[in-house]
This record gives structure tokens, sequence and C-alpha cells, in this order.
């Protein structure tokens, strides 16, 4: 049991690139979420889902984009990147119905835009 | 819109010192109420929740948490420190309700450093 798998782990991107984070949890969660976290900021929700081909913005959504296709995957993608995109990228999974707040983070992706 | 708020940046404190790390949020209903920690590179650990009843709460690592309605607080306690508690913490309310149901809005942080 992996629990959220995160790729790659690392990155760097030159601006106006694209790239997709790839994320995936074999829990059989319901909802999914991406945040990106800043130091001194705390973690911002970009989206999240609550079922297969079920998406939402959070927070900050701007320059990013989601699917989901299947119960397990919720990628996001970035479209011509900024270097206010720099940042740590972290997927979560919970379950619906009352434990929707017991996320479970996978480990993070840092993103570099230069 | 909920918030949060942790007014200590940085706290260091000894190893077997007591520790309590300040939470403010701000809801216009009962919140359901969290702490998370993250250790260093990686991802965010539940501690502890609280969604009603006994307003003392008990995690894990021995972290416990009380909430204070009439102050708005959340705090975050530990008796003795272990240099292995050394982590960054997050408070971080959800909405009881509504469109807003299972999201989380995150405080900014309270980075812990422990001394031996």
């Amino acid at each position: 049991n992996a629990g959220v798998t995160q790729t790659p782990k690392f990155r760097i991107l030159k601006i106006g690139q694209s790239m997709t984070l790839q994320c995936t949890q074999d829990m059989n969660h319901n909802y999914m979420y991406w945040y990106r976290q800043d130091p001194g900021m705390g973690l911002k929700l970009i989206y999240y889902s609550v079922g297969a081909g079920i998406t939402d913005k959070g927070e900050v959504p701007n320059g990013y984009n989601v699917s989901r296709s299947t119960t397990e995957d919720f990628p996001l993608r970035l479209e011509l990147a900024a270097p206010s995109q720099t940042s740590v990228y972290f997927c979560a999974s919970s379950q619906s119905q009352g434990s929707a707040y017991e996320q479970y983070f996978g480990p993070g992706t840092r993103l570099t835009v230069t | 819109a909920q918030s949060v708020t942790q007014p200590d940046i940085h706290i260091t404190v000894s190893e077997g010192a007591s520790l309590e790390l300040r939470c403010n949020y701000s809801y216009g209903a009962t919140p359901y109420l969290f702490w998370y920690v993250q250790s260093p590179g990686q991802g965010l650990q539940l501690l502890l929740k609280y969604f009603s009843g006994d307003t003392l709460v008990q995690g894990i690592k021995g972290f416990e948490a009380e909430f204070k309605r009439s102050q708005s607080s959340f705090n975050l306690r530990k008796p003795s420190v272990h240099w292995s508690d050394a982590a960054e913490y997050f408070c971080a309310v959800g909405a009881s309700g509504g469109t807003s149901y299972g999201k989380l809005t995150f405080g900014q942080g309270t980075i812990l450093t422990v001394h031996p």
C-alpha cells in the first residue's frame, strides 16, 4: 500500500514551458487535492476533486489545469510556466462522508521556473 | 470565509521542556479543526482533529489540543518535547458543511526547533 505517490520529485522548467505533475493514490479515496506551499505562506489549495470526472477550483487556480478520469489519478498541468509558479506542490487524498478532512499527503514535487 | 492564524513563525525549546503552539481561527459556525505536522522534505501528516464533543483532544506522538470557542483558539500542546518533534506544524480549519465541505484552510505554519 503505497498511499499517495507523486512524480517527479524535482523539476526545473524554463519560462513558457509546460509540464504535468503526476499524482496517484491506491487507497480508493474519492477526494483528491492539489496544494502549493511557499515559505511562510502555509498551503494554498489549487484544485480539488470529489470524484472521477468532477473537479473544481480552489484558492489559487490561475495558470493550472486538472483532470480526473479515474479514481486513482489526479494530474496537475502547468501551461506556460512562470517564475511565480516556483513552489513545492503537494497532492493529497481523503475519503468522503465524514473523513474528508483526514487528508493523506504525497511527498511533494519541488518545481523551479527560471 | 474561514481563516487561520498561527502567531509564532518559529519556536525553539529544549528537549524535555513543555510546548504550546498557538492557533486562532475565524469561522462563522462551529469549525472542524486540525493540526498537521511536516517533517523536513516530507508531506504533511495528521496529528489530531476536533469535530465536536470533548474540547480536549488527544493525537498521535503524545500531542493534545484544546478547543476554546470563546477565544477562537485551538492550541497544540505536549508536556515533554523530544528531539524528533522538530518539524513544521500547521493548524487548519475545515467548513462543517456547504459547498466548502472537504476543503481545508491552513495557517502559515510554526517551525519548531528542539535543542538537546
